[in-house]
């Protein structure tokens, strides 16, 4: 089974400053992930995922996130927080073969201008 | 064009009501789901469809019954409403044999039981 660990269900960050979402996986497999993005009484968007290839992945908005297997990580960072990221992000798992994603808790990030 | 759909957005109804959440996508995709967001904002699979066979069955109430007239919608009908099934109800869709195949979410579905 596949599960994601979301750590801190709450980030704030200064307007311009980085923004470092973290998220650890455990699966038995080589997993897929990914980071979607919901704001406020809005459905779930893609940011990015990786399935295979380069490590660091580029996503929207400015977001990349990178794969790294030594550590089971794929932390999500953004160089400088604009107010419009403000956002509950949530970091998935899946794998080859499998028709669902398992979820991290999420983490609402809050900008502070 | 939105790509997955779903009505209504909203929902407030009584205790004991049955109540249904209609999904639509027009992605052309072969799998789809319905996902249930607790009020901590915990996302968990209910069920999930290929090619209009149900595939996965989560520990979910038999007072859901998803329904699948056509690849391109699930229904999902609720009997017997209770109050813990407040929640917000995502359909979404993929499509199958592709690697890391993205899950497409609709908007939601805001049901309040009250």
């Amino acid at each position: 089974a596949q599960s994601v660990t979301q750590l801190g269900s709450h980030v704030s960050v200064s307007e311009g400053a980085l923004v470092l979402l973290r998220c650890n996986y455990s699966s038995s497999v080589p997993p897929y992930l990914f980071w979607y993005v919901q704001y406020p009484n809005q459905g779930l968007q893609l940011l990015l995922k990786y399935t295979t290839g380069a490590t660091l992945v580029k996503g929207i908005n400015g977001f990349e996130a990178e794969f790294k297997k030594s550590e089971t990580s794929f932390h999500l960072t953004k160089p400088s927080a604009h107010m419009s990221d403000a956002a509950e992000y949530f970091c998935a798992v899946s794998v080859a073969g499998a028709n669902n994603l398992f979820f991290g808790t999420g983490t609402r990030l809050t900008v502070i201008p | 064009d939105t790509a997955v759909s779903q009505t209504p957005k909203y929902l407030v109804t009584q205790m004991g009501n049955d109540k249904s959440i209609k999904c639509e996508q027009n992605l052309g995709h072969d799998t789809m789901y319905w996902y249930k967001q607790d009020s901590k904002k915990f996302l968990k699979i209910m069920f999930s469809y290929n090619n209009k066979e149900l595939i996965i069955n989560e520990t979910v109430p038999n007072r859901f019954s998803p329904k699948s007239p056509d690849k391109a919608h699930l229904n999902l009908h609720i009997n017997s409403l209770e109050l813990g099934d407040s929640a917000v109800y995502f359909c979404a869709s993929s499509q199958s044999g592709a690697s890391g195949n993205t899950i497409y979410f609709g908007e939601g579905s805001w049901l309040t039981v009250v």
